[in-house]
């Protein structure tokens, strides 16, 4: 079975840009949440989506937003590129039941480089 | 707040020596307790994980982790490390009712042979 997948691999903006990153989950996971990695440090938590409903945002203005669509496929959109955005983005997905802690399987990632 | 510190930013070892890498972790209630690997432009892959019950958990590649409470600990062993080994160790902590992970720093870990 595929992993989850992230598109594209590598993207190259300017300041003041915006930027879009795609992720499909793993086949059946309901849940996507999207993370931050700046080089030298662990992964930030930007937002999760479940069942196309928000769950959950962590401390990031409001230039970042996500979606999820139907087929639980997700969008990542920075508007307003500032070089601090420059990083991996990576996607996790997980089944995203209620009640219960699901463990995240990460994609590869996007490296955003901001010039 | 929650928050996961990994003490070590950095370790060498030799390829056949044992492994510790170590992870502290503070969260109110009983932790979910994640370690992650990264290799150089890849995603993260899930070692093991600690839910509940037995305190000592296995993991893919020969890892193995054990819980701590008293500690507030999580850490990550092996007895006998290979080259392939290198890259860098994530310790994570789930938060809240939300899948949100909290993640250390990292600690990069360096084979030689």
């Amino acid at each position: 079975d595929a992993g989850v997948t992230q598109s594209p691999t590598h993207l190259i903006k300017t300041r003041g840009q915006h930027v879009t990153l795609r992720c499909s989950p793993i086949s059946g996971h309901k849940s996507v949440s999207w993370y931050q990695q700046v080089l030298g440090q662990g992964p930030q938590f930007i937002f999760q989506y479940y069942e196309k409903e928000e769950r959950g945002r962590g401390n990031f203005p409001d230039r970042f937003s996500a979606r999820q669509f139907p087929n639980y496929s997700s969008e990542l959109n920075v508007n307003a590129l500032l070089l601090g955005d420059s990083a991996l983005y990576l996607c996790a997905s997980s089944w995203g039941d209620r009640g219960s802690f699901q463990p995240q399987h990460f994609g590869d990632g996007t490296r955003l480089s901001i010039l | 707040a929650q928050s996961v510190t990994q003490p070590d930013i950095h370790i060498t070892v030799s390829e056949g020596a044992s492994l510790e890498l170590r992870c502290n972790y503070s969260y109110g209630a009983t932790p979910y307790l994640f370690w992650y690997v990264q290799s150089p432009g890849q995603g993260l892959q899930l070692l093991l994980k600690y839910f509940s019950g037995d305190t000592l958990v296995q993991g893919i590649k020969g890892f193995e982790a054990e819980f701590k409470r008293s500690q507030s600990s999580f850490n990550l062993r092996k007895p006998s490390v290979h080259w392939s080994d290198a890259a860098e160790y994530f310790c994570a902590v789930g938060a809240g009712n939300t899948d949100k992970l909290i993640f250390g720093t990292g600690t990069r870990l360096q084979v030689f042979p």
